[in-house]
């Protein structure tokens, strides 16, 4: 399978447990992608990496959300701390860097469900 | 801001013809996307307009105005298969292109 994987599917946690989320974009993409997506909304950007480079984070991502793409590869997403507002659904998205515009290729995303 | 809106749900039937609109204000305009998204599953893409027209691909087509600020997508031969969410996003930002999505357009085809 050559598409976007993210792991786990699923997650439910405890109000205050700190959880982390891994993605694995397709592997010649330069750019990759959170977004999160509640119930009956569309996805809104988290940040963007460029490579290894997190080059823009939305005033949505506060001091508890850090995110990761050590080798320019696979990214990861943690959350500390978590509260019940942070249930959602957490999409990973990839699309290559050089060319036109291209569209983003999703993953089956991460539902994370806080108690 | 930014906005971006479209109808909350829409009803078909099969085998009949919808239009799904689209109007937005955004700071920045370097296209308008169109996804599918199957409840659970995650958005796949259908179409992408930069120019204003109508672009079709198969059973779908797309259409913009950039002076109006307005897409719709039009979806011929309606099939079960095609009930899902449907979101309009726009890409706002020629460097991150990060996109900046609708809520989404909830579409039931009926028997």
């Amino acid at each position: 399978d050559t598409g976007v994987s993210q792991d786990p599917r699923h997650k439910i946690t405890k109000r205050g447990q700190n959880v982390t989320f891994r993605c694995d974009p397709i592997s010649e993409h330069n750019r990759l992608y959170w977004y999160r997506q509640t119930l009956g909304q569309g996805p809104e950007f988290l940040t963007y990496f460029q490579n290894e480079a997190q080059l823009e984070k939305s005033r949505l991502l506060s001091d508890r959300f850090s995110a990761e793409r050590p080798k320019g590869s696979f990214s990861t997403l943690e959350i500390q701390r978590t509260e019940q507002g942070d249930s959602a659904m957490y999409l990973c998205a990839s699309s290559p860097l050089a060319g036109g515009p291209h569209e983003q290729f999703f993953g089956p995303g991460t539902r994370l469900t806080v108690l | 801001g930014q906005n971006i809106d479209q109808p909350t749900e829409m009803t078909a039937t099969e085998g009949a013809i919808v239009q799904i609109n689209c109007t937005y204000q955004t700071s920045g305009f370097n296209g308008l996307f169109w996804y599918q998204q199957h409840a659970g599953e995650a958005p796949t893409f259908l179409s992408y307009n930069v120019l204003d027209g109508l672009e079709e691909k198969g059973r779908f087509s797309s259409f913009l105005s950039r002076s109006k600020g307005y897409s719709y997508l039009l979806l011929k031969e309606l099939q079960m298969k095609d009930s899902a969410s449907y979101l309009c996003a726009v890409d706002m930002d020629t460097g991150r292109r990060a996109l900046t999505f609708g809520s989404g357009t909830r579409l039931q085809v009926q028997p």
